[in-house]
């Protein structure tokens, strides 16, 4: 069974610039999961999806970030414009998303993609 | 809130040695709890998990219990190998079903 991809795996940019990360999740999770990962910290979650409803996105500064899970498959998180303190690593999640189960539910991480803001 | 409090590390073993890495937290209700593992260069990986009080998960000789009295989950291992080196993450799932993780723990082993 083939794991959550993303690209790209690094990116450096210099701040005011924009950027975006794809996320392809496990084939057949409906939910799918945007992890920010600073240097030094656990991930904090800024957005959820449920098929291409957002569930949740308290977490999301929406003033510079965008998330978009168009046909309920893929996903892109956008940055735009770039400051320094967003530097980190994104993480993109999925999981079944079964209701009956989500207390339990096991989430599968992709790989990550890297990004320095100069 | 939820929250989880995790050992800072770093933490340096020797192969074979004993490990421990502390673990608590702090949430309303019932949560169910996770140890994640992260080896260099690659996404989070699911350890073990316990969903209910006194529930022992385990996988690849790592053991933690959930204990509600002591709000813990502490990750132990009998004898550590070179290969066990990664970043590991204690996390907790509640009510609102969100993960929310320590800040987690390097382990090196050495040979």
């Amino acid at each position: 069974e083939a794991g959550v991809a993303q690209s790209p795996r690094y990116k450096i940019i210099e701040k005011r610039q924009s950027v975006a990360f794809w996320c392809n999740p496990i084939s057949g999770h409906a939910t799918l999961y945007w992890y920010q990962q600073i240097l030094g910290q656990g991930p904090k979650l800024l957005i959820q999806f449920q098929n291409n409803g957002v569930v949740d996105d308290s977490q999301l500064p929406k003033d510079r970030f965008s998330a978009e899970r168009l046909k309920g498959v893929d996903s892109t998180l956008k940055i735009q414009p770039a400051k320094l303190e967003d530097s980190a690593v994104y993480l993109c999640a999925s999981s079944l998303g079964n209701f009956g189960s989500l207390r339990e539910e096991t989430q599968y991480f992709g790989p990550g993609t890297r990004l320095l803001v100069l | 809130g939820n929250s989880v409090t995790q050992m800072e590390g770093p933490v340096t073993l020797s192969e074979e040695a004993f490990l421990t890495i502390n673990c608590t937290y702090t949430a309303t209700g019932y949560p169910s709890l996770f140890w994640y593992v992260q080896y260099p260069g690659e996404g989070l990986q699911l350890l073990l998990k316990a969903t209910k009080a006194d529930d022992k998960g385990s996988n690849k000789g790592f053991e933690a219990t959930y204990r509600k009295e002591t709000t813990s989950f502490h990750l132990e291992k009998g004898s550590v190998q070179v290969s066990d080196s990664a970043v590991y993450f204690c996390a907790l799932k509640g009510s609102n079903y969100k993960l929310t993780f320590g800040k987690g723990t390097l382990l090196t082993v050495n040979p």
